[in-house]
């Protein structure tokens, strides 16, 4: 069974837009989580990191934790064509030293 | 400036010749691993490094080896590469076990 799942998209949306991605973990121990966005062919950049319930901003984007329903989101508003990339959810439980992916979302922002 | 290099970017091999990708980090930093990725299957970690001579096995380690006699270089060494390990492969480095990865630039190899 897959440790962190995510739908694979591609999710469209138009440009100004809210973009919602979803991310489930099963592992209840998993104390630190983390979004990257990866470029066709290029590597994961770190785009938030979020480690207690609720919600983290930055800039355009937010994180949001729910540990009980073992869920974590990114919300990135007034989405740019730029935007346009696979975001990766990953997840860290403390008590191991493996950080597990998620398959990504491609998320498309059309202009 | 502050990176995790990677070499070479592009190998491509045969079935059984043993092969080394190096990693290297400028940034003092204690946590480092290996991941390939591989379409649909993500980001899959491959072995990681909790400090110097200290390492253990991520969720796919067969085929793999690595080690850590020195803080900034974690190389991977695939003894007898299988066109099963043909993939990219990405280092990671962070400050602690707990802190967000730095990755390098990939290597895309393909075993023939």
């Amino acid at each position: 069974q897959k440790e962190v799942e995510q739908n694979s998209g591609p999710l469209s949306v138009p440009e100004g837009a809210i973009a919602s991605l979803n991310c489930t973990y099963s592992d209840r121990g998993s104390q630190s989580f983390f979004w990257y966005r990866q470029y066709s062919g290029k590597s994961p950049e770190l785009i938030m990191s979020i480690y207690s319930n609720g919600d983290k901003e930055d800039g355009r984007f937010t994180a949001q934790l729910n540990k009980a329903s073992q869920y974590v989101s990114l919300l990135i508003r007034d989405s740019q064509p730029s935007d346009s990339a696979t975001y990766l959810c990953a997840a860290r439980m403390d008590s191991s030293y493996k950080l597990i992916f998620g398959s990504g979302t491609r998320l498309l922002v059309r202009p | 400036e502050a990176q995790v290099t990677q070499n070479p970017r592009y190998l491509i091999t045969v079935t059984g010749k043993k092969l080394t990708v190096t990693c290297s980090q400028n940034m003092n930093h204690e946590y480092m691993s290996w991941y390939r990725q591989d379409p649909g299957l993500g980001l899959r970690q491959i072995y990681y490094s909790m400090n110097v001579e200290v390492t253990d096995k991520g969720d796919v380690p067969e085929g793999y080896k690595v080690s850590r006699k020195e803080k900034r270089n974690f190389p991977l060494i695939l003894e007898s590469p299988s066109p099963n390990q043909t993939s990219l492969y990405f280092c990671a480095s962070s400050p602690t076990a707990n802190s967000p990865l730095h990755f390098g630039n990939g290597t895309r190899l393909t075993v023939t």
